[in-house]
C-alpha cells in the first residue's frame, strides 16, 4: 500500500520567515495530494491541495510543489505569522479502479511553531 | 452551512463496554469517511461509506468494529468490547462525491479506562 513520509516532525521559525515541509510517497499511482492544518483539539482543515497534472499551486502565502518523478511534494508558507502555528499533515490519495475509493494516506505530521 | 458534526466530542468507556460515535455530514454530502488518529501519529483510514452502503472497509479491524450510514440519520462507528488500545481520536470526513475534497469534523476523543 501507499506510504507517506513527512519531514521534519517539528519546525520552529521566526515570525516573518518562511517554513517548508516535505513529504515523499511510495505509490506512483497516487494522483491527489492535500495538505491539512490541525489546531489543538480540532479536526484537520484542508488548506491547499494539488493534483498530479500540476507542478505547483499557490494561494496567497501558501504554495505546494509536486515532483512526480521523484515522488515528493512540499508545502511552503511565506511571511509566517503566529496563527500559522499548528500541526500540518500531508496526504496522498489513489483512486482505486472500480472501487471508487478515496482513502487518504497521511504523513505523521509536522508541528510548526512560529515565534513572535 | 454547518460543517461536519461529530458527537460526542469526548467519550470515556470502561474496558468491555461499547462505544458509539456519530457523524452528521455537511449538507449535500453523501460520502463519509472515518479515520483514527493515535497520539503523535497521522490519521489512518478506516472505512468509506455512502448512504446505506459500505464502499471500502479495508482499514477497519476485522473484529469489534463496525460502521453504518443509514438512509436517514448520522453515520455511526461502533466499537464493541473496547480495549485500552482503542483509545484515540476518531475523525469523520464528508464529501459531495468521491472526486472532491473531504471536510473533517472536530473528532471524538475516546478514552478507555
Amino acid at each position: 500500500g501507499e506510504n507517506v513520509e513527512q519531514h521534519p516532525s517539528t519546525l520552529s521559525v521566526q515570525e516573518g520567515d518562511s517554513a517548508v515541509i516535505k513529504c515523499t510517497y511510495s505509490d506512483s499511482a497516487s494522483n491527489y495530494f492535500p495538505w491539512y492544518k490541525q489546531e489543538l483539539g480540532k479536526g484537520p482543515q484542508l488548506i491547499i491541495d494539488i493534483r498530479s497534472n500540476v507542478g505547483e499551486k499557490k494561494d496567497q502565502r501558501i504554495a505546494v510543489t509536486l515532483n512526480k518523478t521523484a515522488k515528493h511534494f512540499s508545502l511552503h508558507i511565506t511571511e509566517t505569522q503566529p496563527e500559522d502555528s499548528a500541526v500540518y499533515f500531508c496526504a496522498a490519495s489513489k483512486r482505486i479502479s472500480g472501487a471508487g475509493s478515496y482513502q487518504l494516506t497521511f504523513g505523521k505530521g509536522t508541528k510548526l511553531s512560529v515565534i513572535p | 452551512n454547518a460543517g461536519v458534526m461529530q458527537n460526542p466530542r469526548h467519550l470515556v468507556r470502561r474496558r468491555g463496554q461499547e462505544a458509539r460515535l456519530r457523524c452528521s455530514p455537511m449538507k449535500g454530502h453523501s460520502h463519509v469517511y472515518w479515520y483514527r488518529q493515535l497520539p503523535e501519529e497521522g490519521l489512518k483510514f478506516m472505512v468509506y461509506l455512502q448512504k446505506e452502503n459500505i464502499i471500502d472497509e479495508s482499514g477497519m479491524p476485522k473484529e469489534r468494529f463496525s460502521a453504518e450510514f443509514p438512509k436517514e440519520g448520522p453515520s455511526i462507528l461502533r466499537i464493541q468490547q473496547v480495549v485500552r488500545g482503542d483509545s484515540a481520536a476518531y475523525f469523520c470526513a464528508s464529501g459531495r462525491d468521491r472526486n472532491t475534497e473531504a471536510f473533517f469534523g472536530q473528532g471524538t476523543r475516546l478514552t478507555v479506562v
